[in-house]
């Protein structure tokens, strides 16, 4: 069935760090696939997404590109800055009615 | 536009006891979903529901019921709150299509004692 893998965290960086968070998906088609980032104490918000393969989505300076010959769509920002602290959560959209979701990556910027 | 409103924010019930969220939208959204959120686990559907009127169970939906007689309300029941529902439990709603994504509420933070 369909499923989305992430990588686990935590991740700590530096601000200005380079920031990769893997995903990679399953699914017997293709997908929609988004990015979600929460915030400590809010809820889930949407980052970027990409709907068919070699779409990049982007948002904020974070990209992802939808890569249908990997089966990924990692998360890339050139610069992170301490305010990008926060949970990123990939997650995938087929035909059905409800998105799959990955568990979830940390990621802590410290000055 | 508010977008998704939960009620309550907190909440503390002792086992036994019963309670309704409510989530609330104002975009004319067809799809809402119930997940709960718990350390190490992600989120987990609960239920969900694609149109007034209809519901239907998610991963998780045991311990809860759920009721759709407006479009835009989606509430959740507990019956007989257990420890184990001890969460955060967030709703979304979406339109209908795979190129939607979901806009959540801010969560509801509950604690069974």
């Amino acid at each position: 069935g369909d499923s989305v893998t992430q990588m686990e965290g935590p991740v700590t960086l530096s601000e200005e760090a380079f920031l990769t968070i893997n995903c990679t998906y399953t699914a017997t088609g293709y997908p929609s696939l988004f990015w979600y980032v929460q915030y400590p104490g809010e809820g889930l918000q949407l980052l970027l997404k990409a709907t068919k393969a070699d779409d990049k989505g982007s948002n904020k300076g974070f990209e992802a590109t939808y890569r249908k010959e990997t089966t990924s769509f990692h998360l890339e920002k050139g610069s992170v800055q301490v305010s990008d602290s926060a949970v990123y959560f990939c997650a995938s959209l087929f035909t059905g009615n409800q998105f799959y979701f990955g568990t979830g990556t940390s990621l802590t910027v410290i000055p | 536009n508010a977008g998704v409103t939960q009620t309550p924010k907190f909440r503390v019930l002792k086992t036994g006891q019963s309670m309704t969220l409510l989530c609330a939208q104002d975009m004319n959204h067809e799809y809402m979903y119930w997940y709960r959120q718990d350390p190490g686990m992600g989120l987990r559907l609960i239920h969900y529901s694609v149109g007034e009127g209809t519901t239907a169970k998610g991963e998780v939906p045991d311990g809860y019921n759920v009721s759709r007689l407006k479009k835009q309300n989606f509430l959740l029941g507990l019956e007989s709150a257990a420890p184990s529902q001890t969460s955060v439990y967030f709703c979304a709603s979406r339109r209908q299509g795979v190129n939607y994504g979901y806009t959540f509420g801010s969560g509801t933070r509950l604690t069974v004692v």
